[in-house]
């Protein structure tokens, strides 16, 4: 069965610029959650989709959105890049229920310079 | 809003030295207490989940305990293959219920 496949693996854009991160789920997820990993905060919550609808959003700007299509798959878009926005940001699913175990992928490393 | 506080931040143990990584957490209705472990340059690997205190789980080398307060992952006589951060969340029963609330980890080193 194959595992959560992020693209791009890593990246490196400029201060002002846009993004779009990919994350395919394990085949029969329908929930995929966000989070973003830095030395500092550590793993930080940035929201969760289940069937295309977003469950839960966590404490970060409007510049950080997301969507789900109908196959799980899920895109997330962080718009006008800060320096801060520099971390790793990882993509998980599970079947969707409460208490499920997340399953990760390797992340996306994100670099703004 | 949920915390978790994990200690030590890093930990350096000899081969075959046992001990044990702290998870502190304040939450609005616990339910569920999650151990994870990651290695360089991948994503968490899920270890055990806990739901109510006095709950014990194990797996191989590893042993997880669970209290009103806190959570142990205790590591007995580790291998230098037990090198990884091991990561602390916790699910509320707020609003937030599909989320996790994660510790910044203990990055524990085995030496041979």
């Amino acid at each position: 069965k194959a595992g959560v496949t992020q693209t791009p693996r890593y990246l490196i854009k400029t201060r002002g610029q846009q993004v779009t991160l990919s994350c395919s789920p394990i085949s029969g997820h329908r929930s995929v959650s966000w989070y973003q990993q830095t030395p500092g905060q550590g793993l930080q919550f940035l929201f969760e989709y289940f069937s295309e609808t977003q469950r839960n959003k966590g404490n970060f700007p409007g510049r950080f959105s997301g969507r789900q299509f109908s196959n799980s798959r899920s895109e997330m878009n962080v718009s006008t890049l800060e320096l801060g926005d520099s971390a790793l940001y990882l993509c998980a699913s599970s079947l969707g229920g409460a208490l499920e175990k997340l399953f990760f992928g390797s992340g996306t490393q994100l670099s703004v310079l | 809003e949920d915390q978790v506080t994990q200690s030590p931040e890093a930990l350096r143990l000899q081969e075959g030295e046992s001990s044990s990584l702290n998870c502190s957490y304040t939450v609005s209705g616990l339910r569920g207490l999650f151990w994870y472990r990651q290695d360089p340059g991948k994503g968490p690997e899920f270890l055990f989940t806990l739901y109510s205190a006095g709950e014990e789980k194990e797996k191989e080398r590893l042993k997880a305990t669970l209290t009103k307060k806190e959570s142990f992952l205790h590591i007995t006589a580790p291998k230098p293959e037990d090198s990884a951060t091991y990561l602390c969340a916790v699910q509320g029963s707020g609003a937030g219920s599909y989320q996790l609330t994660f510790g910044k980890g203990t990055k524990l080193s085995v030496i041979p």
